[in-house]
């Protein structure tokens, strides 16, 4: 039973510039949530992805983006990167669209020089 | 906003000593709980989760926490920690109902804790 898996493991991008990670579901979920963790601070909700929609969004500028695909992945993309989005990434999944128990993946590091 | 606070930034324990991690939440509706546990080199894992009845609720590994709704606390303990507990700890809400929310968890900021042998 595969669990949640995200790509890629790790990112170098340059200021300004625009990112695409990805995101499988643990197998059987079909609801997947993004997450942005800092150093040294705990994960921090970006927004969640159920139906293909967004059903609900955290504290974060448009510049963050998501998609979830009929196949339940999903993608976040972040535009015109500033430095401080140098973080690590979290992919969740659940299922039936409800937060009740969520699997994370191992994550995408992304540093943004 | 709703927010988790983690009492301890850093603990560190003897093997066989007992263990107990303060989380602290700020909301006052329906709540759902969890501890996650990170050990080093690896991705965030369940270790327990509360939803509803018995407020002490049992995870794997030998963890426990109890859910006491007056003071908004959800601690996690555990009688005897091992070496391989060594790990970062990262106490979660889902504060139901809350601006519609259906669907996200509140993270504290994390315990490391560091177990010598």
């Amino acid at each position: 039973d595969a669990g949640v898996t995200q790509s890629p493991t790790h990112l170098i991008k340059t200021r300004g510039q625009q990112v695409t990670l990805r995101c499988s579901p643990k197998s059987g979920h079909d609801t997947v949530s993004w997450y942005q963790q800092a150093l040294g601070q705990g994960p921090q909700f970006i927004f969640q992805y159920y139906e293909e929609e967004e059903r609900q969004r955290g504290n974060f500028p448009d510049r963050f983006s998501g998609h979830q695909f009929p196949n339940y992945s999903s993608e976040l993309n972040v535009n015109a990167l500033l430095l401080g989005d140098s973080a690590l990434y979290l992919c969740a999944s659940s299922l039936g669209g409800m937060n009740y128990e969520q699997y994370f993946g191992p994550g995408t590091r992304l540093t943004v020089t | 906003a709703q927010s988790v606070s983690q009492h301890n930034h850093h603990v560190i324990l003897s093997e066989a000593a007992s263990l107990e991690l303060g989380c602290n939440y700020s909301y006052g509706g329906t709540v759902n709980l969890f501890w996650y546990v990170q050990y080093p080199g690896q991705h965030l894992q369940l270790l327990l989760k509360y939803f509803s009845g018995d407020p002490l609720v049992k995870g794997i590994k030998g963890f426990e926490a109890e859910f006491i709704k007056s003071k908004f606390s959800f601690n996690l303990r555990k009688p005897s920690v091992q070496w391989s507990d060594t790990a970062e700890y990262f106490c979660a809400v889902n504060a139901l109902g809350y601006g519609g929310s259906q669907g996200n968890l509140i993270f504290g900021k994390g315990t490391k804790l560091s177990v010598k042998p």
